[in-house]
């Protein structure tokens, strides 16, 4: 058990709809990083938040946005979905400490587009 | 532009031989790397990592090399266990950049008992 959360594990929608996913980081964790996996890309990165502001922005769509909250915690919301959109969604914590980073990843969630 | 990757997608073993998995990366900002290893409808888990002031590093039966000359790290499993078949994949960041990590496509381990 990495000590990050994810919810909820599964979620099956239809094409046009809007989702959140949620993530709560480790204990003591400011930075949030999520994370795509898709069949025929691997793990791709979205987009890292670090206590509250965004710090960095990967090939994350216009269409996806995130947000950290105070306490930390983070949420992905994915609208106007399309059947591409499938995926794996990881959300990972750090420390953010000078000379090495090590990310932790929660459990994913797996959205299916239908 | 596949920056970091791992040009074997399997990898089949014996229980209780060395297993090697190997990482190529281009950019050559990358200072810091990581190895993960990744079951089924799970999240990675961080296995260990160097950092490119280092060529080696070792936590028990995983050890990291690192040549950055020929911007190559290999991850040695000593002895291999069958609990070890997953998938691994090699990370790499640049730590003045926010820390994002760049994966490889990953390998599929197998430890066969």
């Amino acid at each position: 058990d990495s000590g990050v959360t994810q919810t909820p594990k599964h979620l099956i929608t239809a094409t046009g709809q809007r989702v959140t996913l949620r993530c709560s980081p480790r204990s003591g964790d400011l930075s949030v990083y999520w994370y795509q996996q898709s069949l025929d890309q691997g793990l791709q990165f979205l987009i890292q938040y670090y206590n509250g502001e965004e710090r960095a922005k990967g090939n994350i769509l216009e269409r996806f946005s995130a947000q950290q909250f105070p306490d930390l915690h983070s949420e992905l919301n994915l609208s106007s979905l399309e059947l591409g959109d499938s995926a794996l969604y990881f959300c990972a914590s750090s420390v953010e400490v000078a000379g090495g980073d090590t990310q932790y990843f929660g459990p994913g969630t797996r959205l299916t587009v239908l | 532009d596949q920056q970091v990757k791992q040009n074997s997608p399997s990898l089949s073993v014996q229980e209780g031989r060395i297993s090697i998995l190997n990482c190529d990366y281009t950019n050559s900002m990358f200072d810091y790397f990581l190895w993960y290893k990744k079951y089924p409808a799970e999240g990675p888990t961080f296995l260990i990592s160097i950092s490119s002031i280092k060529d080696k590093n070792e936590d028990g039966r995983f050890t990291v090399f690192l040549n950055k000359s020929a911007k190559h790290l290999s991850l040695h499993i000593v002895p291999s266990q069958p609990g070890d078949s997953a998938v691994y994949f090699c990370a790499a960041s640049v730590e003045t950049s926010g820390s994002r990590l760049t994966f490889g496509e990953g390998t599929q381990l197998t430890v066969n008992p």
